[in-house]
């Protein structure tokens, strides 16, 4: 059973901080991974999502890598903003984590 | 585009109810699945499908039962709720069916059984 884990699972930093978000995974065969972002009594937004055979995406302030041999992933988020306050999950194979809760203190 | 939409919103529901809680997609999508959302357990799947009249379970099917009649709607079915099912219930599809991935969601729907 496919099993994803997100580390840690709460984090807070001071605004304009670069900060990284980790996502482990147990299944090293071939499929796509996906950040998501929820914010509080909201559904999940699409953020990156990373083919199997790619490394990384990259969108705005936000850039995902994929290592499949050591079965991470990683969310960086560059110069953060009270804005990108929520919770981010990662998905592999329909497999949720349980998401990291980031708070951005102004 | 409306994209994923979910009725109802909330829901409050006796034990022993039964419901309906609705999906619809128009963006054409093969795939649609059921997610539960619960504190400290993260999103756990209950069924999903891979196109029109397929279904398959996923990791916490039962008590629900799910259709998939025509592309755009995968309604889930609650046959005698209990409390243990309330929950934060969310549906999501993608375009393809082997992506395993679910891309877009809707909003959510609330249920709570008393």
């Amino acid at each position: 059973k496919q099993e994803v884990t997100q580390i840690p699972a709460a984090l807070s930093v001071p605004e304009g901080e670069n900060l990284v978000l980790n996502c482990s995974f147990t299944d090293s065969a071939i499929y796509n991974l996906q950040w998501f972002r929820q914010d509080p009594g909201k559904g999940l937004t699409s953020l990156l999502l990373i083919q199997s055979s790619q490394r990384e995406q990259t969108s705005g302030r936000l850039n995902a890598s994929l290592d499949k041999s050591s079965g991470r992933s990683t969310l960086y988020i560059a110069a953060s903003q009270p804005g990108d306050s929520a919770t981010y999950l990662c998905a592999r194979k329909l497999t949720f984590g349980k998401g990291t809760k980031l708070s951005v203190i102004p | 585009n409306a994209g994923v939409t979910q009725t109802p919103k909330f829901q409050v529901l006796k034990t022993g109810q039964s419901m309906t809680l609705q999906c619809a997609q128009d963006m054409n999508h093969e795939y649609m699945s059921w997610y539960r959302q619960d504190p400290g357990m993260g999103l756990r799947l209950i069924h999903y499908s891979v196109g029109a009249g397929i279904t398959d379970q996923g990791e916490v099917p039962n008590g629900y039962n799910v259709s998939r009649s025509t592309t755009e709607d995968f309604p889930l079915r609650l046959l005698s709720a209990a409390p243990s099912q309330t929950s934060v219930y969310f549906c999501a599809s993608s375009p393809r069916w082997d992506s395993y991935q679910p891309q877009h969601f809707g909003d959510g729907t609330r249920l709570s059984i008393l």
